[in-house]
């Protein structure tokens, strides 16, 4: 049963282009969603992060939109650079106890930037 | 500043074999937790724990135990090895305080099992 499902797989931008990622989710729980970052050989790093009282979120290049009636949220890269080739996860963490406030990833995006 | 610190980076067991993967953090975080990372899959969280002396079963914890003796260190270990663990595992520590929430991963350990 996968929580967090994110689209697509693999993307392909050329330099200056516009990079989105989608995720939807199930759990109405949820509370927390961040977006990482991840380079090859190394872990996870957090990259932006809303909270389901917002519909947006900018950081620099980098903007999260978030729909909580249709239960997505997308990360969008504006004027995509190489360097931000990587591979790309959602997140979800839900209120309450347990392994509910830890994180729920999706699949990841692996993103290619052509130059 | 470490962070969390993840040893060792790289491991090849033979079926059947145990041993140990170490996580320690400096940031006095209360939580701390392990995924693993598969192809296609994202991470998948195997085991958590809340505080020293407290522990919980994720996602996927069969084949695996931890323990939580002190704040800063979360030690995973394969009690049998086999194929099927072969992975990406990941130690995180987070903490939860006023409505934020901080995740920290340390760089992983590649686990090969033959």
């Amino acid at each position: 049963q996968q929580q967090v499902k994110q689209s697509p797989q693999s993307l392909i931008v050329q330099k200056g282009g516009i990079s989105i990622i989608n995720c939807a989710y199930e759990n109405t729980a949820f509370d927390y969603f961040p977006w990482y970052q991840q380079f090859p050989g190394k872990g996870p790093a957090l990259l932006i992060a809303i909270r389901p009282d917002v519909s947006e979120k900018k950081e620099g290049r980098f903007t999260i939109s978030f729909n909580k009636s249709a239960k997505q949220f997308s990360l969008h890269i504006m004027d995509s650079q190489p360097g931000d080739s990587a591979t790309y996860f959602c997140a979800a963490r839900a209120f309450g106890s347990g392994s509910a406030r830890q994180l729920t990833f999706g699949s990841g995006t692996q993103l290619t930037v052509l130059p | 500043n470490a962070g969390v610190t993840q040893t060792p980076k790289f491991q090849v067991l033979k079926t059947g074999q145990s041993m140990t993967l170490q996580c320690a953090q400096d940031m006095n975080h209360e939580y701390m937790s392990w995924y693993r990372q598969d192809p296609g899959m994202g991470l998948r969280l195997i085991h958590y724990s809340v505080g020293a002396g407290i522990t919980d079963q994720g996602e996927v914890p069969n084949g695996y135990n931890v323990s939580r003796s002190t704040t800063e260190d979360f030690p995973l270990r394969l009690l049998s090895a086999a194929p099927s663990q072969t992975s990406v595992y990941f130690c995180a520590s987070s903490y939860s305080s006023g409505g934020a929430y901080g995740y920290t991963f340390g760089s992983g350990t590649r686990l090969t099992v033959v």
